[in-house]
């Protein structure tokens, strides 16, 4: 069965301290994995996926199959960053898509 | 960029009446659309699928009698809520795939409420 799995709905650190945001997830075939961010009152919105290996507003996001795990990581928090932070997988043309329960990070000045 | 739009971003309805929210491309040709929802302070729950010209796949546990998806064209997918009931209170969110694009481009989305 498709499943993401984000095992901290809140994580909170100080300004300027690495982040990590866990996502395991299941499926049967390769699928696509994904952050998504929603700021304050804002729409969900794109943070990176796995295929681009894009680092987005200096996160960056690994692929490890062996442990079908895609964590979200940081090495600098910045208050700005504190958002709600969504793990999501789909099929490779959209399909069964699924979403983590999400993760609050709180980043302190 | 890619926009998707709701219509309304707010609305509430008496019980036993219908609803019908519109989710609008505005600016490519969307091939599926997806319907979610949210309860506070909760994830997204997909509620169904649905690809242009096609009948909507629904998720387990969601009614389709209830939630009626059309898909009429390329840049429209509605969700009526029929018959709502207070307890179909919530937030419905849309979003949009661009041709074979897996990204997903999401709406603002649409509190209901029903008194």
């Amino acid at each position: 069965a498709q499943r993401v799995t984000q095992p901290e709905k809140l994580l909170s650190v100080f300004k300027g301290a690495p982040v990590e945001l866990k996502c395991n997830y299941s499926y049967s075939g390769s699928p696509e994995l994904f952050w998504y961010v929603q700021y304050s009152r804002q729409r969900l919105q794109l943070l990176l996926r796995h295929i681009s290996r894009e680092s987005i507003k200096g996160f960056t996001a690994d692929l490890n199959k062996g442990e079908t795990s895609f964590h979200l990581k940081k090495p600098f928090a910045q208050e700005e960053d504190s958002a709600m932070y969504y793990c999501a997988l789909s099929g490779l043309f959209g399909n069964d898509m699924r979403f983590g329960a999400g993760t609050r990070l709180t980043v302190k000045p | 960029g890619a926009v998707v739009s709701q219509h309304p971003s707010r609305v509430i309805c008496k019980s036993g009446t219908s609803v019908k929210i519109e989710c609008r491309s505005l600016d490519f040709q969307a091939t599926t659309m997806f319907w979610y929802r949210q309860f506070p302070k909760q994830s997204l729950m997909l509620m169904a699928t649905s690809n242009e010209g096609s009948k909507a796949t629904y998720e387990q546990g969601v009614e389709k009698d209830k939630f009626l998806i059309n898909h009429a064209s390329l840049t429209l997918s509605t969700l009526t809520v029929t018959s709502a009931h207070p307890e179909d209170s919530s937030f419905y969110i849309c979003s949009a795939v661009r041709d074979r694009v897996a990204e997903q481009y999401f709406g603002p989305g649409t509190r209901l409420t029903v008194t």
